[in-house]
């Protein structure tokens, strides 16, 4: 059973950049499906930000691509999120996943990002 | 503003059968599967329907959901206290080239 779960440092300054982590166990990244990440801020619905293949392809969303990066660490069955000049807007819960016939079906708890100076 | 539009919210007492509406268009819902997910504010999401009408295993029966054109929708028959959640929709979008997710429905068990 695939499990996931994020860290993260908890709370970024603005204009800095939010580096976050997913912990993949009991599955490999190189497993032929998607690795997510979604993210509810404050308040909010669900937002997808991005996703990976093993082999390294990514999509983003169009309103996050120019400040997203998403990678992956096949040693470490790590995946990992970058997101570049944060404001206040970016304070959300994130969400790592996993993609399975176009849906998510893992998920992990969730890691609170809070950008404040 | 999200791409596929839900309602806010819904409501029934326990026993009824509540029906949430996921519109969209044809870039995304018109020609693409969608999804549901389940979530509790705090928990990480559940994904409760996929391919429009197929249910994960563990999934109880009383939850159906279904596509026509550029819409779905997510059917809760029976309903329980413990269904008290907020539901979103998610398909990918051909001309977003992304997945998108609807804003959302509060379901509320009175």
């Amino acid at each position: 059973q695939v499990q996931l779960q994020e860290s993260g440092p908890g709370l970024v300054k603005p204009s800095g950049t939010l580096s976050l982590t997913c912990a993949v166990s009991g599955g490999s990244i190189s497993s032929s499906n998607w690795w997510i990440w979604v993210r509810q801020p404050p308040g909010k619905g669900l937002e997808w930000i991005g996703e990976i293949w093993h082999n390294g392809n990514v999509n983003y969303n169009p309103s996050l691509k120019s400040r997203a990066n998403i990678s992956l660490d096949k040693s470490k069955n790590e995946i990992f999120l970058n997101l570049t000049s944060v404001t206040a807007a970016d304070t959300a819960v994130y969400y790592c996943a996993k993609e399975w016939r176009d849906a998510f079906d893992v998920w992990g708890q969730g890691t609170v990002a809070s950008v404040s100076s | 503003q999200s791409v596929l539009t839900q309602p806010p919210s819904a409501s029934g007492t326990p026993g009824q059968r509540v029906t949430i509406s996921c519109s969209g268009s044809s870039s995304n819902i018109g020609s693409n599967t969608v999804n549901w997910y389940l979530h509790l504010p705090g928990t990480a999401p559940k994904l409760l329907m996929y391919s429009n009408n197929l249910r994960p295993t563990g999934v109880p029966d009383r939850f159906s959901g279904s596509k026509s054109g550029t819409s779905a929708s997510l059917a809760i028959s029976g309903l329980q206290s413990e269904d008290e959640a907020d539901y979103y929709c998610a398909t990918w979008d051909d001309s977003l080239n992304g997945r998108v997710f609807g804003g959302g429905t509060k379901v509320t068990v009175l």
